[in-house]
């Protein structure tokens, strides 16, 4: 099993530009997650899927919006690039269980280093 | 609104040392969740803790849940040199829709 993939790895985007950002993952989890991590910043929640078909905004969702057309992939759009969404972006899935985020760990994918100049 | 604080955001140990790394959150929540982060590397979970009371242990590793307190603590038994890294904790909101992240801690082990 791959896990968690991402596509790309690295990208450099100019203000303006639009883009999206692929997330796989082979493990049939039914929740899934995009972050975007900053220095100095933990992880904050950009949007989340807890299925095919659905997602919703999660605490830094302006700017980008996504797709769950298929169970195994998660897409992120960057409609208009601007500087301040230089980061570095992770996705994540989780398998159900007692609720939303259930017991269970999320999974994390390995990253997409985006730079907007 | 939930807020996560994780102190020290630096620490620098001295091989063989003890060391505990604490992580309060303000609002009421049962999951909370201890990762790790190379530099450069994408975040590898450690730990789940679920309940009040519960006690995870991984090798030099431990970590602790008071939810009365709203306070988990990492301890490090005997710090070595592959401890090195970055240590989150993360804490599932009320209403389940996402898990709020501390800033981080960055382990440094000297010998």
């Amino acid at each position: 099993n791959a896990g968690v993939t991402q596509t790309p790895k690295f990208r450099v985007l100019k203000t303006g530009q639009s883009m999206t950002l692929l997330c796989a993952q082979d493990m049939n989890h039914e929740y899934m997650y995009w972050y975007r991590q900053d220095p100095g910043m933990g992880l904050r929640l950009i949007h989340y899927s807890v299925g095919e078909g659905t997602t919703a905004k999660g605490e830094v969702p302006d700017g980008y919006n996504v797709s769950r057309l298929k169970k195994q992939n998660f897409l992120l759009g960057l409609e208009s690039a601007a500087p301040s969404q230089t980061s570095v972006y992770f996705c994540a899935s989780s398998p159900p269980g007692q609720g939303f985020l259930s017991s269970y760990e999320q999974y994390f994918g390995p990253g997409t280093r985006l730079t907007v100049t | 609104e939930l807020k996560v604080e994780q102190n020290p955001l630096f620490l620098s140990m001295q091989e063989g040392k003890n060391y505990t790394i604490y992580c309060n959150y303000s609002t009421t929540s049962d999951r909370l969740y201890w990762y790790r982060q190379d530099p450069g590397k994408s975040l590898e979970s450690l730990f789940v803790l679920l309940s009040n009371g519960a006690v995870k242990q991984e090798g030099r590793l431990m970590a602790s849940l008071d939810t009365k307190a709203r306070l988990s603590t990492l301890h490090i038994t005997a710090a070595v040199h592959d401890l090195s890294a970055t240590y989150f904790c993360a804490v599932a909101n009320q209403a389940g829709t996402a898990l709020i992240f501390g800033k981080g801690t960055t382990l440094s082990v000297s010998s």
